[in-house]
């Protein structure tokens, strides 16, 4: 069974920056396609970005809201994904989930990481 | 921009059927499946139905999913307590190269 263990969460101040990690296990990691979704507290899921597996280029993608602030990257040698976040504002505040994808859907979840951005 | 809509709250009580939908407005959003999320209290959000009517192993056939050319539905039968949680409707959105989730729709048995 798939196995997704995030970290890194904690609290910055705006404009601060943070790299969570996901550690993944209980499938092939490097041939996965993997994303971030993100959930502000009390509010629904929101998509915040995907990086294709190294034989399909390693392709990354984002979400409008964070696209030149935020940096999905993977270490298959680790069978970890991160997302380094830069220049945090108070909206990025939720719970950060670490999840493998198929072409149509997304599939496993961590459980979760919490940011918190605020002075 | 496109957007999957969902009613805020549904409910029913035990044994009983329930639907809640999840439509949208976007044919590139509509041609693509529509995936299902159980998220129970706490918890992270869970797979429950993909590729528009496909359950995953383990998953109860009390759920099932069904899709129309702009509109999704989540069908929970013979309803019991553990079922009261929030649902998610997503699909793939090909214009935006990322996915689309719904505003969610929270479920109580009563």
């Amino acid at each position: 069974e798939a196995r997704l263990v995030e970290s890194g969460g904690g609290l910055v101040k705006p404009g601060g920056s943070l790299r969570l990690s996901c550690a993944a296990s209980g499938f092939t990691f490097k041939n996965a396609w993997m994303s971030w979704v993100r959930q502000a507290p009390g509010k629904g899921l929101e998509w915040v970005g995907r990086i294709k597996s190294k034989t399909d280029g390693e392709t990354t993608d984002y979400a409008a809201p964070v696209k030149g602030r935020f940096t999905i990257s993977r270490d298959d040698s680790k069978n970890t994904l991160y997302l380094q976040m830069n220049s945090l504002k108070t909206e990025d505040t939720a719970m950060y989930y670490c999840t493998s994808l198929t072409w149509n859907y997304v599939h496993f979840w961590g459980q979760g990481t919490l940011v918190t951005v605020s002075s | 921009q496109s957007v999957l809509t969902q009613p805020p709250s549904a409910s029913g009580t035990p044994g009983q059927r329930v639907t809640i939908s999840c439509s949208t407005s976007s044919s590139n959003v509509g041609t693509n499946a529509v995936n299902w999320y159980q998220q129970l209290p706490g918890t992270a959000p869970k797979l429950l139905i993909y590729n528009n009517d496909q359950r995953p192993s383990g998953v109860p056939d009390r759920f099932s999913g069904s899709k129309s050319a702009t509109s999704a539905s989540l069908a929970i039968s013979g309803l019991q307590s553990e079922d009261e949680a929030d649902y998610y409707c997503a699909a793939r959105d090909d214009s935006l190269i990322g996915w689309l989730f719904g505003g969610g729709t929270k479920l109580t048995v009563l």
